[in-house]
């Protein structure tokens, strides 16, 4: 069974940062690219970032580039979100998930809330 | 960016209804594009891609239509557990984008 479990949420300052990670098994994780995500009740879901299944190729939207980091350590078949300058909307459920063809996504974590406040 | 909105945005039914639910991108996006359950509190659960092919283990009575700008989800017989929030997402350029959902509750 696949299972994706995201930890690492929590409350956080503005402008301060955080890291996610994604724990993977159930599939051979250093063969797939991976991606984060995540919800909000005004914007709804938006793509994070995804990472090559090596490492080698990470891609952001324009809105996360330069503050948003995605990285992975397929020893540890894990996957990383680092963020941080971390503003008040980026108070979201974050899920990782795996990609199923390109752009789109066939597992998902349960998601972790992250909540940025003073 | 590719807009994707959906409509209706809500609607009621009741077991055994058939739904439709439509889905429009701001520019083509030729069949890329699929569909996503979410119940509350649980993660969204990948349906459809390629706008039409049905994922593993998706029961029969999903079906989707359309390329370019129009997409249809359709659900043909509806069940206790098919009550839940459906998203369309486009996968044809990044950044890849959703729609805003459409919420299936009880009548």
């Amino acid at each position: 069974e696949v299972q994706l479990l995201e930890s690492g949420g929590g409350l956080v300052q503005p402008g301060g940062s955080l890291r996610l990670s994604c724990a993977v098994s159930g599939l051979t994780f250093s063969s797939y690219d991976m991606t984060w995500l995540r919800q909000t009740p005004g914007k709804g879901l938006e793509w994070l970032s995804t990472i090559s299944a090596s490492g080698a190729n990470t891609w952001y939207p324009d809105s996360v580039k330069g503050r948003f980091a995605i990285s992975r350590d397929n020893s540890k078949s894990t996957l990383y979100l680092q963020m941080s300058s971390l503003r008040a909307e980026d108070t979201a459920v974050y899920y990782c998930a795996k990609v199923f063809g390109s752009g789109n996504w066939d597992y998902w974590g349960q998601g972790a809330l992250v909540t940025v406040s003073s | 960016d590719i807009q994707m909105t959906q409509s209706p945005s809500s609607l009621s039914a009741s077991v055994g209804d058939g739904v439709t639910i439509t889905c429009r991108a701001s520019q083509s996006v030729a069949r890329y594009l699929n569909w996503y359950q979410q119940k509350p509190g649980k993660a969204p659960k990948f349906l459809i891609y390629a706008a039409s092919s049905l994922q593993g283990g998706v029961p029969s009575r999903f079906s989707a239509s359309g390329s370019g700008t129009d997409f249809t989800l359709t659900i043909s017989s509806l069940q206790p557990e098919d009550f839940a929030t459906y998203y369309c997402q486009q996968s044809y350029d990044a950044p890849w984008t959703f729609g805003q959902g459409t919420t299936v509750d009880v009548k």
